[in-house]
């Protein structure tokens, strides 16, 4: 089972619809991050979280640390924002060989117009 | 505050030739981790260089070395290309101080023909 669970792996929304992506993990955290990458493009950091929630713009990052889960949700969705969504959790303890990150394998989200 | 630069953006390599790629930390991060993300993969980790030093690899051959400098910025050098290198490498910066906070990159994007 991977550290990091992101669903759904695939989604398609028509523009303006509500968008909720969900990550869970399964190891200790300092740290969540949602990034954001578009085709053929690099990495780009929407959040970091490490409690509650935060907001920017339309979109909206929660987190739970009790039940090691976060969500990131997309209000009034728009074609710009297809993109793959991925959830990257900081480890509390040393990571060794697999680094301090662990990646989700990322949301792919298409938003028709 | 500048985030973190990565150069080139783009770059065509042959096989067998060897490839440097750069990284300027966030200001005030003492950290560099470097990570590789093949077309349609999630971000794997190469290694990670704090005070000059590798800290933590992963699995990555020989071919793939590091360097960090007194001012923290750090290079990663592929050796004997092969075309199975092409992807979009990742630099991510974080602070010893701050635990978890990590600030990315946007890519290297690399093409080995």
């Amino acid at each position: 089972k991977n550290e990091v669970e992101q669903s759904p792996q695939n989604l398609t929304a028509q523009e303006g619809e509500f968008i909720t992506i969900n990550c869970s993990y399964s190891v200790g955290i300092s740290a969540l991050h949602w990034l954001q990458q578009h085709p053929g493009g690099g990495i780009v950091s929407l959040f970091m979280l490490s409690s509650g929630k935060k907001k920017h713009g339309r979109l909206i990052a929660t987190i739970n640390i009790q039940e090691k889960h976060s969500s990131l949700h997309i209000t009034a969705s728009h074609p710009r924002d297809s993109a793959v969504y991925i959830c990257a959790v900081a480890r509390m303890n040393y990571g060794g060989s697999q680094g301090n990150l662990i990646f989700g394998k990322g949301t792919k989200l298409s938003v028709k117009p | 505050d500048a985030g973190v630069t990565q150069s080139p953006t783009h770059l065509i390599k042959t096989r067998g030739q060897q490839v440097t790629l750069r990284c300027s930390p966030k200001s005030g991060h003492d950290t560099v981790s470097w990570y590789q993300q093949a077309l349609g993969q999630g971000p794997q980790f190469i290694f990670q260089y704090y005070e000059e030093e590798e800290r933590q690899r992963g699995n990555f051959p020989d071919r793939f070395s590091g360097h960090q400098f007194p001012n923290y910025s750090s290079e990663l050098n592929v050796n004997a290309l092969l075309l199975g290198d092409s992807a979009l490498y990742l630099c991510a910066s974080s602070s010893t101080n701050r635990v978890g906070g990590y600030t990315f990159g946007s890519g290297t994007r690399l093409t080995v023909v």
